[in-house]
Order: structure tokens, then sequence, then C-alpha cells
């Protein structure tokens, strides 16, 4: 299995750009969540779907982000307009049923850099 | 509200020392408890998970064991390894709603040195 796979690996924008992080969850996992790790807060989650359907976006910081999943194959995080304080690694995770036994795979994050 | 707190780091070692990160946890209800290692420039992996009080889970060496008298998950390694270098993540989860929602400590940075 390829694992989740996330793209870019590091994008760097100018601060007022739109920002596009996507991600591809394992094949046949019904969960999909979207952290955001910087060293203030450490982990956070932003975001999670079950079965394409957005669940939980409290942890969404403001309007400017948004999350879609349009399959079960594929999801977006998207910023617009982007500022300086977005600047963080985004990872993507996924698992394979919800509950409490079943472990996140996570991808190895995209490094946003807004200047 | 449910938290995790862990000891802050760096934790720096030298190879083959005995390794105890602690984790206390504060949670309104019956959690699973997790450790997840981050190695550099990668995701977080899970490394070990007990899910009721007493359990002890394990995994390349490490240990951790389920207190729920003390509400703490500390994570341990006998004998650590340059290779163990990386950020360890304690979490919780709390089954609400179906969903899958875990709870994270600010991770603490181990450095083994030979």
């Amino acid at each position: 299995d390829a694992g989740v796979i996330q793209s870019p690996r590091h994008e760097v924008t100018e601060m007022g750009q739109e920002v596009t992080l996507r991600c591809k969850p394992i094949s046949g996992h019904d969960y999909l969540f979207w952290y955001r790790q910087t060293m203030m807060r450490g982990l956070e989650l932003l975001i999670y779907f079950n079965n394409n359907v957005p669940i939980d976006d409290s942890g969404m910081p403001e309007d400017r982000f948004s999350a879609k999943m349009p399959n079960a194959s594929f999801s977006t995080l998207k910023i617009q307009p982007s500022e300086p304080r977005d600047s963080a690694v985004y990872f993507c995770a996924s698992s394979l049923r919800g509950g409490w036994n079943s472990p996140l795979h996570f991808g190895n994050g995209t490094r946003l850099t807004v200047t | 509200g449910n938290s995790v707190t862990q000891m802050e780091g760096p934790v720096t070692l030298s190879e083959e020392a005995f390794l105890t990160i602690n984790c206390t946890y504060t949670a309104t209800g019956y959690p699973s408890l997790f450790w997840y290692v981050q190695y550099p420039g990668e995701g977080l992996q899970l490394l070990l998970k007990a899910t009721k009080a007493d359990d002890k889970g394990s995994n390349k060496g490490f240990e951790a064991t389920y207190r729920k008298e003390t509400t703490s998950f500390h994570l341990e390694k006998g004998s650590v390894q340059v290779s163990d270098s990386a950020v360890y993540f304690c979490a919780l989860n709390l089954l609400t709603g179906g969903g899958n929602k875990l709870t994270f400590g600010t991770g603490t940075q181990l450095k083994v040195e030979l």
C-alpha cells in the first residue's frame, strides 16, 4: 500500500494568494483528517470526514479555510487568501473506520510558508 | 474538556540508556490511549496503544501501561538507540458520535547520542 499521499511537499507563496493542499487517503479508509502542526500550537485537528462527508470542522481557523472531499480517494484543503500566520506543516491522515481502535495513518505533510 | 500533558523536551540520552517520557491525561469518560512517533520529515506513525485500564501496549521495545488511578500512560524503553531519535506524541481518543477524534499532547523530542 502506498500510504497517504500528500502534495505538494513544500509550498511557498505570498500573502494574499490562494493555496490548495491535496491528499489521497489509503484505499478503503472511511475517515480522513486534516491536521496543522506548528511549534507554538502543536498538532491541531482542523476537520475530518467520514465517507466523504464533513463531520466536524470546529477546528477550522476561519472562513479563509475550506476543505472538500469530492470522492473517497481525494481531498483538498484550501486557504484563500493566505496569511503569514498560516505557515505550518499540514498533515492529512486516514483511518479504516471510526472508533477508538482504528489507528490514524499520516501522510508526510505539506510544509507551507507564506511570506 | 479532554487534554494530554507531556513532559517537555528535548530529552537527550546516551545510547543504551533507559527512557521514560511522562504522559498524563484528563478526559470526560473512558479513553483509549496512544503513543505516536514522528521521525524527521515524516508524518506520525502509531507506536503503541492501550484501550482499557492496566493494559500494556508494546512495540519495538517500547512499552506503556494504562494507569487509570493516576491518569497516566508513560512511555518507557529499556535501552534506546540512535535510531529512536524522533518526536513522541501521547494521544487519547474518546468515541463521540462515531468519530475518531484524537487529542494529542505537544510532543516530546528525543535525541539519542552515541
